[in-house]
């Protein structure tokens, strides 16, 4: 089973800070996401990356960023934390059908609940 | 752009009761749509997903879906409700390497 692990479910951030969301799957899957979960919105892709090094902005990237220098590792990065990035934080990973690229499902982790006072 | 909308943000069923859950989509090309499912505190699971091929498509706990291109929907149905099928519900459609998701049916299943 494809295993998705967030490394933390819960955090607590002051306004300003930077913070750090860590995501790690462990099966080889090429494509990994970071989207956002809010009630009455759904998700919302924030940026995507399709291989190491390679990143693309998804519907919302305003305020974030992301780093991938490892193939199971993908991180989000909030430069300055501000009171609306208070949200439910959900990474999925999928691999790339090179015959299909859109056949494969996402694979998601179990979220990290962040919040910003 | 691809999109879906699900109707209703708030189902509630009785136990035994038929399931359904709507999803109508817009896409410009032929759309791949799959059903995820939330329980509390978890991330998403997947329960089905059409790419191509038969139009009727079987998931895991019970749950189907029906592909109707010439009604542009993709509703998710349970022929019998369990209680533990009370969870939050999304639809979604493929978009390039990634899904755009609808905003979620929020199941409640009654004694």
């Amino acid at each position: 089973d494809v295993k998705v692990t967030q490394s933390s479910r819960y955090l607590v951030k002051r306004t300003g800070e930077k913070v750090f969301l860590e995501c790690v799957q462990d099966m080889d899957h090429e494509n990994m996401f970071w989207y956002r979960q809010d009630p009455g919105l759904g998700l919302r892709l924030i940026y995507f990356s399709y291989d190491v090094k390679m990143k693309e902005k998804g519907d919302i990237p305003e305020g974030y960023s992301v780093s991938r220098e490892k193939k199971e590792r993908f991180s989000l990065i909030l430069e300055s934390a501000s009171t609306n990035q208070t949200s439910m934080y959900l990474c999925a990973s999928s691999f790339l059908n090179y015959r299909d690229r859109s056949n494969s499902p996402l694979h998601f982790g179990n979220g990290t609940r962040l919040t910003v006072t | 752009a691809q999109s879906v909308t699900q109707l209703g943000s708030h189902v509630s069923v009785s136990e035994g009761a038929l399931v359904l859950l709507r999803c109508n989509y817009s896409s410009s090309v032929p759309p791949y749509l799959f059903w995820y499912v939330q329980y509390p505190n978890q991330g998403l699971q997947l329960l089905l997903k059409y790419t191509t091929g038969a139009t009727l498509v079987k998931g895991i706990n019970g749950f189907e879906a029906e592909f109707k291109k010439s009604e542009t929907s993709f509703h998710l149905t349970k022929p019998s409700a369990h209680m533990s099928d009370a969870a939050e519900y999304f639809c979604a459609v493929s978009a390039g390497y990634a899904l755009n998701f609808g905003k979620g049916t929020s199941l409640l299943v009654t004694p």
